[in-house]
């Protein structure tokens, strides 16, 4: 089984700083995927990054990038130069396989970011 | 622009009502989910297919129903629905080899 745990209810950052996202995994698999979305309050999940678990380089997309570490099993998400429509709550979230199959997403609970003047 | 669309995305009904959660996506995608969400929670899984007439039921055990038989089109069901009902429901696609799960932007079920 996977479980996804994201250890920050609650983060604050001011408008044009770098903010960590913190997220562990936990699995037994060799290969899976991760992800992080972004849930305004208007409720949609929006996709931000992926990151497979061979993928060597970490996974960038703009201002968003994925701080990868296997041996420790994390993925932090890195969002740089804050802006207030970051504002929102992140999920961290892991799927079997990095090749399609599996189908199940796990996700953690969430860490609510406000992006503060 | 959103692919796959979810209606209503509010709803407020009584105890006992019948409720069908309308989800369509217009990329062809075989597989389909259902997942549920409480406010500032975590998304379950409680739902999913994998194409026309495959169902199966998700991590979270839950007494509403689905169908597939279309593959753009995957409604879920409450027969009868009761407060502890109350919950927003995403429904999410994704195509064959691919990663990302594309999700609508969800039905806010309210249940007094």
């Amino acid at each position: 089984a996977q479980k996804i745990t994201q250890t920050q209810p609650g983060m604050f950052v001011q408008e044009k700083e770098a903010v960590t996202l913190d997220c562990t995994y936990d699995t037994s698999d060799q290969s899976y995927g991760l992800f992080w979305y972004k849930q305004p309050s208007s409720g949609e999940m929006i996709f931000l990054i992926y990151q497979g678990s061979y993928d060597e380089q970490n996974a960038t997309e703009g201002r968003y990038s994925l701080n990868f570490q296997k041996a420790r099993k994390s993925a932090n998400l890195v969002i740089s130069a804050s802006q207030l429509g970051d504002s929102a709550m992140y999920f961290c979230a892991m799927r079997p396989s990095v090749t399609g199959g599996g189908n199940k997403l796990t996700f953690g609970t969430g860490t609510q970011l406000k992006v503060e003047l | 622009e959103a692919d796959i669309y979810q209606t209503p995305r509010y709803l407020v009904i009584g105890t006992g009502k019948k409720i069908t959660l309308e989800c369509s996506q217009t990329m062809g995608h075989d597989k389909m989910y259902w997942y549920q969400q409480d406010p500032g929670m975590e998304l379950h899984l409680i739902h999913y297919s994998y194409g026309v007439n495959s169902t199966e039921k998700g991590d979270l055990s839950s007494e509403s129903t689905v169908s597939r038989i279309r593959t753009e089109h995957f409604p879920l069901t409450l027969e009868s629905a009761r407060p502890s009902h109350t919950s927003q429901y995403l429904c999410a696609s994704r195509g064959d080899g691919a990663n990302v799960l594309t999700f609508g932007a969800g039905s806010r079920l309210t249940v007094l």
